[in-house]
Parts: structure tokens; C-alpha cells; sequence
């Protein structure tokens, strides 16, 4: 059975960094790119950041770019998100999501975390 | 403003079809066979209901189907049931400096 588990969320001030991980078990994590998707209070999905399977492909959403770093630890089956100078619009669920490919261009996530929820504020 | 365009909200009663759009350009939608749907029920994380386009994937009723015409992707929804009222979402890769985007969501409620 695939699981991916999220933690690191939490409560952080503006301008913190924060670190997300997602914990992947039940397929060959070396074998698919990986995503974070978030999802602030009731709003729709935004795409974040999405990595090939070796990191060899790396992109991030505009709102993010310069500010979050992904990574991953194949070894570990491990996906990551750095998240620095955090800020308020950051507020969100953070979901981690399995790419159908290696390499990302497909744009199609079956499998989805529980999310782990952030918030920024003073 | 999320990039790729959805109406709001649609319903329709039970047994009946309905159709979500789903409007982006030809650098996103117009421009890739990688469309994909998810459904998401309250508090719950999404589930993939279609991929590039067409394509469901193992377990998903075949009352969901995708397709596109140019920058507008669809998904249709026949012979509603109440399980079905939830958000839908759709998404595509896009040759901008981002990977993917999404479309704003769609609310579908079932009379």
C-alpha cells in the first residue's frame, strides 16, 4: 500500500524557516518525480514545487521561487521542502504528492499525503 | 488568479450528466496532452480522477470522463450520485518558468 507522511508543519513567525518532510513507503520512491501541492484555508490546490526522480529536474511556483528549496533522499525514501522567509500567504496545508513519471512533465499526482499544515503569523 | 480557468460552482440531480470546463492556453492546456482532474471531498486529501486528458486510472468509475478542444479541457460526470458532490479541481503541465498549474476549483453539488 502506498503511504506518504508529512511532518514539520507547525506555527512559525514571519520571515522563520521551516522544514517539511514526507515519508514514502509501498513503491519504488526512486523510481517517480515528487510534488508539494498546498492548499490554504479554504481556498483551491497551488502547485509549489515539484523534483525528478535523480533531482535532475527541479521547479517551484513563482510565489515561492528563491525562498523554498526541494529535495529528496532516495536512500531514505524521503521528499523535502526547505521553506525560508516565510510569510503570512504561506498559511496552508501542505500536502506531498507521487508523480505517474520520473520526470514530472506529466503533471498527474495518484497518490496524495494526509498534508501537514503550516502557519505563519506573529 | 489561478491560471487555468473553472466556473465556480455547477450541479445537477441525481442520474443526470453535468460538464466542468476547464480554460487555459495553448502554452498550458492548448499546448499538452497533460491534463489531469481531482476530485476532493471536505477534509480529505484529492484523488486523481483523470490523467493526460482521458485516462483514469484503476478504480475509478467510468462515469468520469475527460476531454479537450483546444485551450479547454472537460470533465463530464454521467448518471450523478451523491458521492459525487465534492470540489473538482484540474490541472496541466505548463512550458511557463513553473511546472504545473491549477485551475481555481470547482464546487459540484448534487440537487
Amino acid at each position: 500500500e502506498v503511504q506518504l507522511v508529512e511532518s514539520g508543519g507547525g506555527l512559525v513567525q514571519p520571515g522563520r524557516s521551516l522544514r517539511l518532510s514526507c515519508a514514502a513507503s509501498g513503491f519504488t520512491f526512486d523510481d517517480y518525480a515528487m510534488h508539494w501541492v498546498r492548499q490554504a484555508p479554504g481556498k483551491g490546490l497551488e502547485w509549489v514545487s515539484g523534483i525528478s526522480w535523480n533531482s535532475g529536474s527541479i521547479g517551484y511556483a513563482d510565489s515561492v521561487k528563491g525562498r523554498f528549496t526541494i529535495s529528496r533522499d532516495n536512500a531514505k525514501n524521503s521528499l523535502y521542502l526547505q521553506m525560508n522567509s516565510l510569510r503570512a500567504e504561506d498559511t496552508a496545508l501542505y500536502y506531498c504528492a507521487k508523480d505517474m513519471g520520473s520526470y514530472g512533465q506529466g503533471a498527474s499526482f495518484d497518490y496524495w499525503g494526509q498534508g501537514t499544515l503550516v502557519t505563519v503569523s506573529s | 488568479q489561478s491560471a487555468l480557468t473553472q466556473p465556480a460552482s455547477v450541479s445537477g440531480s441525481p442520474g443526470q450528466s453535468i460538464t466542468i470546463s476547464c480554460t487555459g492556453t495553448s502554452s498550458d492546456v492548448g499546448g499538452y496532452n497533460y491534463v489531469s482532474w481531482y476530485q476532493q471531498h471536505p477534509g480529505k486529501a484529492p484523488k486523481l480522477m483523470i490523467y493526460e486528458v482521458s485516462n483514469r486510472p484503476s478504480g475509478v468509475p467510468d462515469r468520469f470522463s475527460g476531454s479537450k478542444s483546444g485551450n479547454t479541457a472537460s470533465l463530464t460526470i454521467s448518471g450523478l450520485q451523491a458521492e459525487d458532490e465534492a470540489d473538482y479541481y484540474c490541472s496541466s503541465y505548463t512550458s511557463s518558468s513553473t511546472l504545473v498549474v491549477f485551475g481555481g476549483g470547482t464546487k459540484l453539488t448534487v440537487l
